[in-house]
């Protein structure tokens, strides 16, 4: 699976959208952008994934650009229980399933 | 309600033992992982199984073994032979499909040698 590229850490006033850049320029045809966030000593939790269209849902959206080497995950209007960590993934969609990578994450600091 | 379940949350350990931790779902998928993470670092493959009855190491599976004898169930054991335990351990799990599909996580154990 492609590797991928995030800032260590961010921030963003709440109430105010937080934009989140990933850059995978290795990314294949058939792999998905995966996003999951960690909030300290808690299991990852999903947010999105897409392959090639924008995705919206009720946390969050997720832009690809068209030729699929980077995206940004955007929450809207950011409050202090979105601080964490927050993972870029890219992973293969095949039946058999591979080893997939979790990186170093962004720290998404959310401050009042 | 459907999930993965890790157990315990907090674990001790003397050195030189060795020492289970536990992963088990009730989401009928098929992959299993496990992952360490250290302070301020990122997950770290350990192992992962693909199907019952097998399983194949990830990037860090020196002094851990594992087994996947149920679907439900992907025991790790950290042996004597891993020399820097102390760390939060996390298990995924994902159903076989087309890869349109999200991994699932437990709450960790954290685990500490003392």
């Amino acid at each position: 699976d492609a590797k991928t590229t995030q800032p260590t850490s961010m921030d963003c006033a709440e109430g105010r959208a937080a934009n989140l850049p990933c850059n995978h320029s290795t990314i294949s045809g058939n792999e998905y952008v995966y996003w999951y966030r960690q909030i300290h000593s808690q299991g990852p939790q999903y947010i999105i994934h897409g392959l090639k269209n924008n995705e919206t849902n009720e946390m969050a959206s997720l832009i690809i650009t068209e030729d699929r080497k980077s995206s940004t995950l955007i929450l809207p209007h950011a409050t202090l229980r979105d601080t964490a960590v927050y993972y870029c993934i890219v992973r293969v969609a095949t039946y058999n399933f591979n080893k997939f990578y979790f990186g170093s994450g962004t720290k998404l600091n959310v401050k009042p | 309600d459907g999930g993965i379940t890790q157990s315990p949350k907090y674990l001790f350990r003397k050195e030189g033992q060795n020492v289970t931790l536990s992963c088990e779902q009730n989401l009928n998928h098929d992959a299993m992982y496990w992952y360490r993470q250290d302070p301020g670092q990122g997950l770290r493959l350990i192992y992962y199984s693909q199907i019952v009855n097998d399983f194949q190491k990830g990037d860090i599976a020196e002094g851990y073994s594992v087994s996947r004898e149920k679907k439900e169930s992907f025991p790790l054991t950290v042996t004597s032979a891993q020399k820097n335990p102390t760390a939060f351990y996390l298990c995924a799990s994902i159903s076989r499909g087309s890869g349109n599909t999200e991994a699932f996580f437990g709450q960790g154990t954290r685990l500490t040698v003392v």
